[in-house]
């Protein structure tokens, strides 16, 4: 039973561009949730996260977006650069305990 | 360094071989993850440690596999009899305690396992 689902597993967007990269989950405990990028023969490193009592978090060029209701999240990046050009993970934690559940990735591909 | 290291970066081995992969986490991190990411999948938690203890060994797949960590710090996954099942990257991560919010886990770049 996958708790945290990337349903697009590979996205390819115009540099300059907005990209939208989406994550469902359907735990309800969760409360909540990191995006991670990933380089080829690089580990996740942190990108952006948000909490459940907030609905958006913003950090320059990216946006996390919550719907509780839908329990769906989403990243924007706007504008994409070539260098956002990676693995996308969503991961979401009920932060009483310590496990990050991770979804399955979405490669992103910024074209120049 | 101040980032989470692992070694070696990349393990080839024979099915039946034993296997250990070595995982130092940032300095003053308590919590220690190892993950592993299958082709295609997503990262799957195996164990957790805060200290030196395992409260949570529920993600390891077999008795194969098992793990340690000492002084609080470096951290061995250690895999026997390695089937060809047991090929992934074996990523590992650290934070400076387990669970919460702003708590990130900050993670190596992993150890790509072969098994022939």
């Amino acid at each position: 039973d996958q708790q945290v689902k990337q349903n697009s597993p590979s996205l390819s967007v115009q540099e300059g561009r907005i990209s939208i990269l989406n994550c469902d989950y359907t735990n309800s405990m969760f409360d909540y949730f990191l995006w991670y990028k990933k380089y080829p023969a690089e580990g996740p490193t942190f990108l952006i996260s948000i909490s459940s009592i907030k609905d958006k978090n913003e950090d320059g060029r990216f946006t996390v977006f919550l719907n509780k209701s839908a329990k769906h999240l989403s990243l924007h990046i706007v504008p994409s650069q070539p260098g956002d050009s990676a693995v996308y993970f969503c991961a979401a934690t009920d932060s009483g305990t310590y496990k990050y559940i991770f979804g399955t990735g979405t490669r992103l591909k910024v074209l120049a | 360094g101040a980032g989470v290291s692992q070694s070696p970066s990349n393990k080839v081995t024979e099915k039946g071989k034993d296997v250990e992969l070595r995982c130092d986490p940032i300095s003053g991190h308590t919590a220690l993850y190892w993950y592993r990411q299958s082709l295609g999948q997503g990262l799957e938690f195996l164990i957790y440690f805060q200290g030196n203890s395992a409260p949570d060994k529920s993600g390891l797949p077999s008795d194969r596999f098992s793990a340690e960590r000492t002084g609080g710090s470096v951290s061995t996954l250690t895999i026997q009899r390695t089937q060809q099942e047991d090929s992934a990257v074996y990523l590992c991560a650290s934070s400076l305690i387990a669970g919460g919010k702003n708590n990130e886990q900050f993670f190596g770049p992993g150890t790509r396992l072969t098994v022939l």
